[in-house]
């Protein structure tokens, strides 16, 4: 079964804690994404990374750490220091500039 | 002024007829997406051009380059067209960053 898996799809956090949202694909892309949808906005890029080993900072990667260790997974973790951390968050990957980005479904983060 | 620019932000339509949604960037590109989002949130590519104009099924998508504009059309619209189509460029230049619109939502009675 191909493509990008992003769990859970609800996911409820205390104020104050970190949290960890997955991002994984198995269609050999070499970019992946992190973008934080709000209500009434665009989507905004929180971090890309290119390659294996290294990332970017996007618009918005205050309070937001990443990592890519391997090729298939580009976990996302929202840290206490993020000030509104609640949205619906999504992850995409894509081949290479300017190529289309396949969307996983999103994680909707709530922190209570 | 947002860098991408969506209109109308709501439209609601009868089954069967012509839709048009509207997008207007004010910077250099190398390339645009149409991109659709279903009421469950996951997002599906449908479109990307970087000149002239792209067809699948019912959908028609148009950009001109030199007004730094783009249509998306919807011919004999469905209820099952509902969603959100949100319009996102590639600055000219960029590598790998999307810009998007605020996404419209369209809604398609039977």
């Amino acid at each position: 079964d191909g493509g990008i898996t992003q769990s859970p799809k609800y996911l409820f956090r205390k104020e104050g804690q970190n949290v960890t949202l997955s991002c994984e694909q198995n269609l050999n892309h070499d970019a992946m994404y992190w973008y934080r949808q709000d209500p009434g906005q665009g989507l905004r890029l929180i971090y890309y990374s290119q390659i294996v080993n290294d990332f970017q900072k996007g618009d918005i990667a205050e309070g937001y750490s990443v990592s890519r260790e391997k090729k298939e997974s580009f976990p996302l973790t929202v840290t206490s220091a993020q000030k509104n951390p609640t949205a619906f968050y999504l992850c995409a990957v894509g081949q290479g500039v300017g190529d289309t980005q396949y969307f996983g479904p999103g994680t909707r983060l709530t922190v209570l | 002024k947002n860098e991408v620019e969506q209109s109308p932000q709501n439209l609601t339509a009868q089954e069967g007829e012509f839709i048009t949604i509207n997008c207007s960037y004010s910077v250099g590109i190398s390339a645009l997406h149409w991109l659709q989002q279903h009421p469950g949130g996951g997002i599906v590519s449908l479109f990307m051009l970087s000149s002239g104009k792209k067809k699948h099924g019912r959908l028609i998508a148009t950009i001109n380059i030199q007004e730094k504009h783009s249509s998306l059309h919807i011919t004999a619209s469905h209820p099952r067209d509902s969603a959100v189509y949100i319009c996102a460029v590639l600055r000219g230049g960029s590598n790998y960053k999307l810009t998007f619109g605020k996404g419209t939502l369209l809604t398609v009675n039977p």
